[in-house]
């Protein structure tokens, strides 16, 4: 059973970069009919889509956070990883990492981690 | 970017009632794209439909979905107890993904 589970700092300080790390278990990143994605929720909102990732390198970006979002991919680690810099209140969110079906085929978001909460606050 | 609007934004229904949830796209979707998702508090999303139309794995067949286009339809022929939850609708296309605002669907 495929299983993503989030990692990172609990608490990130204004201007500072958030950085998290997706680590899957029974499954392989490298599958070539998925990608992997991070999507948040901010206290009482609704959901946000950050960005994506093929294992291949392909990256996706949110045009509203493009300019302060970095997806990577470590395969030897079948890991990968989100920065967002010069956090402020407003990026105060339960961070999810999931994965996502072939952008060529039906691309939902199907596996999901349990989610880490984030604040931002100095 | 698409920009998905879901209506109502809260349904009050009993358990047995039928539930009907509407999403509509700011512009033409490919049915392939579209998905429906149910978050319980304090839990991540649960894919419920993809495709427009298809049950994931495990969903019951009391959730389905329809539409195309503009406007799409989740519904859940009789509610049960555990049903009771926030529903999310979500597209893909032009490389990014939108979601609705959700709608909760609550105990009368």
């Amino acid at each position: 059973q495929l299983q993503l589970q989030e990692s990172g700092p609990g608490l990130v300080k204004p201007s500072e970069t958030l950085s998290l790390t997706c680590t899957i278990s029974g499954g392989s990143i490298s599958s070539s009919s998925y990608y992997w994605g991070w999507i948040r929720q901010p206290p009482g909102k609704g959901l946000e889509w950050i960005g994506s990732i093929y294992y291949r390198g392909s990256t996706y970006y949110n045009p509203s956070l493009k300019s302060r979002v970095t997806i990577s991919i470590d395969m030897s680690k079948n890991q990968f990883s989100l920065k967002l810099s010069s956090v402020t209140a407003a990026d105060t969110a339960v961070y999810y990492c999931a994965r996502h079906a072939d952008l060529y085929s039906t691309s939902e978001f199907d596996y999901w981690g349990q989610g880490t909460l984030v604040p931002v606050s100095s | 970017e698409i920009v998905l609007t879901q209506s109502p934004g809260t349904l009050s229904l009993s358990p047995g009632e039928r539930a009907t949830l509407s999403c509509r796209a700011s512009q033409s979707v490919s049915s392939s794209y579209l998905a429906w998702y149910q978050q319980k508090p304090g839990q991540a999303p649960r894919l419920l439909i993809y495709a427009a139309s298809r049950r994931a794995t495990g969903i019951p067949d009391r959730f389905s979905g329809s539409g195309s286009g503009t406007d799409f339809t989740l519904t859940i022929s009789r509610l049960e107890p555990e049903d009771f939850a926030v529903y999310y609708c979500q597209q893909y296309g032009n490389s990014q993904w939108t979601f609705g605002q959700g709608t909760k669907v609550e105990i009368k």
